[in-house]
């Protein structure tokens, strides 16, 4: 079965300062990860996806994320936080041969001014 | 429409009320995912569409629990003789279908079982 870790449940970063959100994955077979984020009181919204080719794929709002099959990493980055980055960070796994998305359980980000 | 759209936003219900909540895909999107999002918790899948075909309902958490999409575009989850352990955020989420895709949410249904 296919299963998704967020080591952080928080993530403080001062804005103008890079961060990274982590993930990791088990999964069999190839994986397709996809980062969504919630604002209060709202869906999730995509970010961005890895489904094969380039290991560092760019996403919405200077986001990126960089897939590491060695490492069954997809950890989420951005160069310069903003406050309005604030939100909830999710990321989701879904198998090649499979339709069901599997969400982690999710991580903070608080950026302060 | 341009989104997934979902009605009611809020619901409150009192225990043992039967409530369904709607969810209009996108349109010409062939799969349809229900997730429930409990607070401070990420989405847990309940079901999933191919049009009208429900493919896998192994996320429902108990025979309560119904879901159903008769002509392949509007789904409705209705939840029967509601608990107070009902009490979550009902996603619906949309995809062209094929590998690969993404899947679009609505902005969820709040609901409370008091």
């Amino acid at each position: 079965a296919q299963s998704v870790a967020q080591p952080e449940d928080q993530v403080n970063v001062a804005e103008g300062n890079p961060l990274t959100v982590k993930c990791t994955y088990s999964v069999s077979g190839n994986p397709y990860l996809f980062w969504y984020v919630q604002y209060p009181n709202r869906g999730l919204q995509f970010l961005l996806k890895y489904i094969t080719g380039d290991n560092l794929v760019k996403g919405s709002y200077g986001f990126e994320a960089e897939f590491n099959k060695s490492q069954t990493s997809f950890h989420l980055k951005k160069p310069s936080a903003l406050v309005s980055d604030s939100a909830l960070y999710f990321c989701a796994v879904r198998p090649v041969y499979g339709q069901n998305f599997v969400f982690g359980p999710g991580t903070r980000l608080s950026v302060l001014p | 429409g341009a989104g997934v759209s979902q009605s009611p936003r809020y619901k409150v219900a009192k225990r043992g009320q039967d409530v369904a909540l709607r969810c209009d895909p996108i349109s010409g999107h062939v799969s349809l995912f229900w997730y429930q999002q409990a607070l401070g918790q990420g989405p847990e899948f309940l079901t999933y569409f191919q049009n009208e075909a429900q493919l896998d309902k192994s996320g429902l958490p108990s025979d309560r629990f119904f879901a159903e999409r008769p002509e392949g575009s509007v789904s409705t989850l209705k939840i029967q003789r509601t608990q107070q352990e009902d009490s979550a955020v009902y996603l619906c989420a949309s995809s062209p279908g094929g590998t690969g895709n993404t899947i679009y949410f609505g902005e969820g249904s709040w609901l409370t079982v008091v």
